[in-house]
């Protein structure tokens, strides 16, 4: 059963900092890994998708990086900003075929706070 | 990506009563998911919804308490039967195209439910 972890739970830092999230993941047979963040009490915004070929995805001031073999992936955050704060959930989808295709499985999430 | 509108953004039920759910998405999708977020817990999978099939639920949750219609590509609802408190959470649906694979995954805006 494929579990995944974030680390840290929380992180508060001000702004201007680069930080680094960090996913991990125990069954590397995944087809992509995606990336999410979400506020309080509202739905999910989808930041980044990384497929299994790939090593890394960029948008804007976020890079997320994967290595498969390894199960991990961070979410590089580029001089934050108190507008990043929310909290950011790391996904990954099963591999095709099997009963588990096309499932996301969750890490618990990473509380980010940007104080000015 | 597609476009997923979830209905309603919130409510407060009685205890006993049922809630449905909607969304709606902007193309067809091959796969649409449910899930459930509990206060201050990640998402889970509630099943998946594929047209012209009945829905798959994952462990520990049934058709009786959470039934799925999903009667075209383009739209879903999750009903919450006979509610209790413990039903209260943040309920999502999500939505991805297959074929090639999952491309990625589009989330509606989320359902907060408390049952009171």
């Amino acid at each position: 059963k494929q579990e995944v972890t974030q680390i840290p739970a929380a992180l508060s830092v001000p702004e201007g900092e680069n930080l680094v999230l960090n996913c991990s993941f125990t069954d590397s047979a995944i087809y992509n890994l995606q990336w999410f963040r979400q506020d309080p009490g509202k739905g999910l915004t989808s930041l980044l998708l990384i497929q299994s070929s790939q090593r890394e995805q960029t948008s804007g001031r976020l890079n997320a990086s994967l290595d498969k073999s390894s199960g991990r992936s961070t979410l590089y955050i580029a001089a934050s900003q108190p507008g990043d704060s929310a909290t950011y959930l790391c996904a990954v989808v099963a591999n095709a075929g099997g009963t588990s295709y096309g499932k996301l499985t969750f890490g618990q999430g990473t509380i980010l706070t940007v104080h000015p | 990506s597609a476009v997923i509108s979830q209905k309603p953004s919130r409510d407060i039920c009685q205890r006993g009563t049922s809630l449905t759910i909607q969304c709606q998405v902007d193309s067809q999708v091959t796969m649409m998911f449910w899930y459930r977020q509990q206060p201050g817990q990640s998402l889970t999978l509630i099943a998946t919804a594929n047209q012209g099939s009945e829905a798959t639920y994952e462990s520990g949750f049934v058709i009786d308490k959470f039934p799925i219609s999903r009667p075209n590509l383009t739209f879903s609802t999750l009903t919450v039967s006979n509610m209790s408190p413990e039903d209260s959470s943040i309920y999502l649906c999500s939505g991805g195209v297959t074929g090639q694979g999952p491309y990625g995954y589009t989330f509606g805006s989320g359902t907060r439910l408390t049952v009171v």
